[in-house]
């Protein structure tokens, strides 16, 4: 049982690049979630899925895009990347929104 | 807006003393509260949950209250080790009951 999966763990990206976050879960969980985290803001919500094929915002969505296609799966997509968005990403899945289950994360940084 | 607030100042304790943690929120109408660790460079680790209805909740050497009067839950660690030090965040479910957010969490040392 690997539980919560994130790729890349580490990513250096220039202004303006674009790149996908991927998030995999093998425990069936129904919920899955994107946060960032950085110094002082603590854990910020950026997009959340209730189920495969539905998603919904967080807290801090803009510049962000999500797919939930199948079920185990939870891509985060930036399309056009900005400095502003180095952070530490996290995924987290639950089976019932409860108890959440967290990913390793992964270290972006946008130059 | 919805709010939830611990204290930003670390919590520095002696070894064998109880921590004591405060998660305060606002504009939130919770069926429960959750309690995560978190160490550095990790990510978060669910601790305990608790429900309106439940008053106290113990694990271990964990417990916590929840006052839904208040808008309060406190989180103790009795007997402490240096081994507990980590960062501990409090969460709730929004209205909706589906996105789980985040305090920004209070840090622990524990010092022998």
């Amino acid at each position: 049982n690997a539980g919560v999966t994130q790729t890349p763990k580490f990513r250096v990206l220039k202004t303006g690049q674009s790149m996908t976050l991927l998030c995999a879960q093998d425990m069936n969980h129904e919920y899955m979630y994107w946060y960032r985290q950085d110094p002082g803001m603590g854990l910020r919500l950026i997009h959340y899925s209730v189920g495969e094929g539905t998603t919904a915002k967080g807290e801090v969505p803009d510049g962000y895009n999500v797919s939930r296609l199948k079920k185990q799966n939870f891509l985060l997509g930036l399309e056009s990347a900005a400095p502003s968005q180095t952070s530490v990403y996290f995924c987290a899945s639950s089976p019932t929104g409860s108890e959440a289950f967290f990913g390793q994360g992964t270290r972006l940084t946008v130059v | 807006s919805q709010k939830i607030e611990q204290n930003s100042e670390a919590l520095n304790i002696q070894e064998g003393k109880t921590a004591t943690l405060t998660c305060n929120y606002t504009n939130y109408s919770p069926a429960y509260l959750q309690w995560y660790r978190q160490d550095p460079g990790r990510g978060p680790v669910f601790l305990l949950l608790i429900r309106e209805n439940e008053k106290e909740k113990r694990k271990e050497r964990l417990k916590v209250t929840f006052d839904t009067t208040l808008k309060q839950s406190l989180f103790h660690i009795t007997a402490s080790q240096p081994a507990d030090s980590a960062t501990y965040l409090c969460a709730l479910a929004g209205n909706s009951g589906y996105a789980l957010n985040f305090g920004k969490g209070t840090s622990l040392l524990v010092t022998p």
